[in-house]
């Protein structure tokens, strides 16, 4: 199985602040990687797909980066309702594996 | 719109088998290329994918708990169907279906149902 990482697994940011979570493979996964936002009592909602390409509808403050076996989620300017959980997910074989999740704390 | 949405008891005992029906609304699960998927997150935790069907009716099960889940689908009634045996506590959790996207992960969710395993 492909392990994934994120890190940290928690941060402490501002509204406005702009933040980076990474998600390590442990083995290339090429861009196969995929990241989530989940809020309280809801479902995961997909906002990057291909480690880079953005979802339909997801604001331009999400980015994402990477190849091979690190990615990066960016969130260039943090707004009031991104303090959530995220999540990466590999879709290069399986079993699907995700990371152990980023919780985003308002500091 | 694509929707989807669980299924299943809320509550079943040790050693019991959880059935639970994924319904899909605005598209076909016989259509080239659709593939649905099984999620589960426990109270407080990570998500843990868990097993995945597509049209042609390939399929993939966690290793993990390979030797207990089935996955299939009713094309007559749009569903894909999960099940998994020998139910224990740990297994308590929220369990999502999921639409997989043209380029990988998944993009459509349902809403998730709760299942607690308690005698």
């Amino acid at each position: 199985d492909i392990q994934m990482t994120q890190s940290p697994s928690s941060l402490s940011a501002s509204v406005g602040d702009r933040v980076t979570i990474t998600c390590r493979a442990s083995q290339t996964i090429s861009t196969y990687l995929n990241w989530y936002q989940q809020k309280p009592e809801k479902a995961p909602k997909l906002l990057i797909y291909s480690a880079s390409s953005l979802e339909s509808g997801v604001p331009s403050r999400f980015g994402g980066s990477g190849s091979g076996t690190d990615f990066t989620l960016t969130i260039s300017s943090l707004q009031p309702e991104d303090f959530v959980t995220y999540y990466c997910q590999q879709s290069h074989s399986s079993p699907y594996t995700f990371g152990q999740g980023t919780k985003l704390e308002i500091k | 719109q694509i929707t989807l949405k669980e299924s299943g008891p809320p509550l079943v005992k040790p050693t019991q088998t959880l059935t639970l029906t994924c319904t899909l609304s605005g598209l076909s699960i016989s259509t080239s290329g659709v593939g649905v998927g099984w999620i589960r997150q426990p109270p407080g935790k990570a998500l843990e994918w868990l097993a995945f069907i597509y049209w042609d009716d390939d399929k993939r099960h966690s290793p993990s708990l390979k030797t207990r889940l089935t996955i299939t689908k009713d094309t007559s009634k749009n569903q894909v169907v999960l099940t998994m045996t020998n139910m224990d506590p740990v297994d308590t959790a929220t369990y999502y279906c999921a639409h997989r996207h043209a380029f990988g992960g998944f993009d459509f969710w349902g809403q998730g149902t709760m299942v607690a395993v308690s005698s």
